[in-house]
């Protein structure tokens, strides 16, 4: 089963903030995020490993409730080169490289 | 460093004839390596996962299968396409360390 992302997709200012939710139904080991401009391949972000560690990329984090089986991925003070769809991707515990992705978020961001 | 390569990169092909599309990694041994296809507009969807040659796990029946006939060398066909095959087809080699997913540039075919 695919994981659930949502919004599917948001609209922003420079400078504003958004929260991308992701959640899975089985009991995950890691979870992945990926950012998507259009016409490329997804390129990584971070992942999460078992914990509830939060991690940055420049002005972006993420956070993993494994006991929700739940990520967030936050956008702080967004800038122009945020925009894109974002992909989870939760490992789960029991079936370890099988990499599935949730149906994305686009993010635009505006000037 | 390790690089990823696939091909082609676009290709037109109509329904009814076969696919194969090749995906190579350099400079890493033993890597997990990934398909995925996006439809327009849509998510990625896993096709296939391999964590060793010869070692193939498949999350979509249907018409294709793949291959890893060398350590570094992934391979996705098909004996006959159908319309809902075009999608933008992505290979991933997965790194051991950071166990990120290091994508290929991808290879768009369009089934007419």
């Amino acid at each position: 089963q695919q994981p659930v992302q949502s919004p599917q997709a948001v609209i922003l200012r420079e400078g504003e903030d958004a929260v991308i939710n992701c959640s899975s139904s089985k009991a995950l080991y890691s979870v992945h995020w990926y950012r998507q401009k259009h016409g490329e391949a997804p390129v990584f972000l971070m992942i999460l490993l078992k914990g509830g560690e939060q991690k940055g990329h420049d002005k972006i984090s993420a956070s993993f409730n494994e006991k929700k089986q739940q990520s967030s991925l936050y956008l702080t003070a967004s800038q122009l080169s945020y925009s894109g769809t974002y992909f989870c991707g939760p490992e789960p515990a029991a079936a370890g490289n099988k990499l599935t992705f949730g149906g994305g978020t686009r993010v635009l961001v505006k000037p | 460093s390790q690089t990823i390569h696939q091909w082609p990169a676009t290709l037109v092909q109509p329904v009814g004839s076969p696919l194969s599309l090749e995906c190579t990694v350099e400079g890493t041994s033993n890597p997990n390596l990934y398909w995925y296809r996006q439809a327009a507009g849509r998510g990625l969807q896993l096709l296939f996962y391999s964590v060793g040659i010869g070692q193939i796990s498949s999350e979509v029946p249907q018409n294709l299968s793949a291959s890893r006939p060398q350590d570094r060398q992934f391979i996705l066909s098909s004996k006959k396409l159908l319309l809902s095959d075009s999608g933008f087809y992505l290979c991933a080699w997965r790194s051991q360390g950071t166990g990120e997913l290091f994508f290929g540039e991808g290879s768009r075919l369009t089934v007419l």
